[in-house]
């Protein structure tokens, strides 16, 4: 059974620095497509940040430049680093694995909050 | 990297059909058949309901069923039920990228 779980959200000060993480089962991270989704509180989801199996990364103009994809293949696990955060940010970020390339499994997701 | 347009809301009556729409453009929605449907419930994950335009995965109700046609992908609900009104987002690949509608609220009347 495919899980993932997120974790390492939390209430950061603008400006500041985050790293999520997202623990996966059931599946190898490493051979798939995995996405970064955030929802701002009341809001629609928006798309983060991908890492494909040959290890190229993308990520939203939003992002591009302060949010940085990896993973970890020995902790199968995916990360997200966050530096210069804004209050925009604040958002519950969710992990997700591909489905036939688009995100299928998702997590239950992990609230950032940043706020002074 | 312009979401994709829903309508903000649609309803119907128990039984009832109804259709979202998911309209983006050649770059995305009209140039890949990757498109995906999401349903999302208040306070939890999405839920794939549709992949590549109109393929259901292992689980899902055959009452829920996709199309596309030139930039427009179309997702419709039919024998609408109670447990269906919840929020409705569309997702489309774009050269290596994704993107997502702007979600639609489905209220079952």
């Amino acid at each position: 059974e495919v899980q993932l779980v997120e974790s390492g959200g939390g209430l950061i000060q603008p400006g500041g620095s985050l790293r999520l993480s997202c623990a996966a089962s059931g599946f190898t991270v490493s051979s798939s497509y995995m996405s970064w989704v955030r929802q701002a509180p009341g809001k629609g989801l928006e798309w983060v940040s991908v890492i494909y199996s040959g290890g190229s990364t993308y990520y939203a103009d939003s992002v591009k430049g302060r949010f940085a994809i990896s993973r970890d293949n020995s902790k199968n696990t995916l990360y997200l680093q966050m530096n210069s955060l804004r209050g925009e940010d604040t958002a519950v970020y969710y992990c997700a694995r591909g489905y036939n390339l688009l995100p299928g499994y998702w997590g239950q997701g992990t609230l950032v909050t940043v706020s002074s | 990297q312009s979401a994709l347009t829903q309508p903000a809301s649609v309803s119907g009556s128990p039984g009832q059909s109804i259709t979202i729409s998911c309209t983006g453009t050649s770059s995305d929605v009209g140039g890949y058949n990757y498109v995906s449907w999401y349903q999302q419930h208040p306070g939890k994950a999405p839920k794939l309901m549709i992949y590549e335009v109109s393929n259901r995965p292992s689980g899902v109700s055959n009452r829920f069923s996709g199309s596309k046609s030139g930039n427009t992908a179309s997702l419709t609900i039919s024998g609408l039920q109670a447990e269906d009104e919840a929020d409705y987002y569309c997702s489309s690949y774009t050269s290596s990228t994704y993107v997502f509608g702007t979600g639609t609220k489905v209220t079952v009347l």
